[in-house]
């Protein structure tokens, strides 16, 4: 079974600090990974996926399958980035997606 | 381009009674999902309509159903509420295939 482990709950950085989202999975298959964020008074979006390998809003995620982690992560903190943040897991066998319990990032000014 | 609508935007209920959640995908999209995000409990998948079927079905109990019209839009079911019943219930539409949800803002049921 496919599961999506987030171990932090709450994170708060200093505004100008890095920023690290931790995100473990487990999954059979080879994965496909996102991280999706939630704004205040927003709807749940899509910040970024493992196989663009892009850079949006500055956050990066690389998929280490060794360690089965898709951290999130951007090297300076801004205000706009207080969020809630989501990581999740497409199982191309049942075509679910998986999401984990989800961390509150805040950043401190 | 209008996005994915859900209604009602609150609803309220008391226990035993049943409650009917509403969505409209995107336009182009096929593939309608709900989940109910609960309290400190994330996302939690509740089910996946393709094309009028019913495609998944997340660990729920059988009073949580549902159905895709032939627009697309769904509508979500929930039966003999019961407290823990109350939650955010999000829909997220795709095209057939993707894996890329988009979500709607969301029903908040309360049940008393």
């Amino acid at each position: 079974a496919q599961r999506v482990t987030q171990p932090e709950k709450l994170l708060s950085v200093f505004k100008g600090a890095p920023v690290e989202l931790k995100c473990n999975y487990s999954y059979s298959g080879s994965p496909e990974l996102f991280w999706y964020v939630q704004y205040s008074r927003q709807r749940l979006q899509l910040l970024l996926r493992h196989i663009s390998r892009e850079s949006i809003k500055g956050f990066t995620a690389d998929l280490n399958k060794g360690e089965t982690s898709f951290h999130l992560k951007k090297p300076f903190a801004q205000e706009e980035d207080s969020a809630m943040y989501y990581c999740a897991l497409f199982n191309f066998g049942n075509e679910k997606l998986t999401f984990g319990t989800g961390t509150r990032l805040t950043i401190i000014p | 381009e209008a996005g994915v609508t859900q209604s009602p935007t609150h609803l309220i209920k008391t226990r035993g009674q049943q409650a009917t959640l509403r969505c409209s995908p995107i336009s182009g999209h096929t593939s309608v999902y709900w989940y109910q995000q609960a309290l400190g409990l994330g996302l939690q998948f509740l089910l996946w309509y393709d094309e009028g079927e019913e495609r998944n079905r997340g660990n729920f109990p059988p009073r949580f159903s549902g159905r895709q019209f032939p627009n697309y839009s769904s509508e979500l079911n929930v039966n003999a509420l019961e407290l823990e019943d109350s939650a955010l219930y999000l829909c997220a539409s795709s095209r057939y295939g993707a894996n890329v949800l988009t979500f709607g803002a969301g029903s908040r049921l309360t049940v008393l």
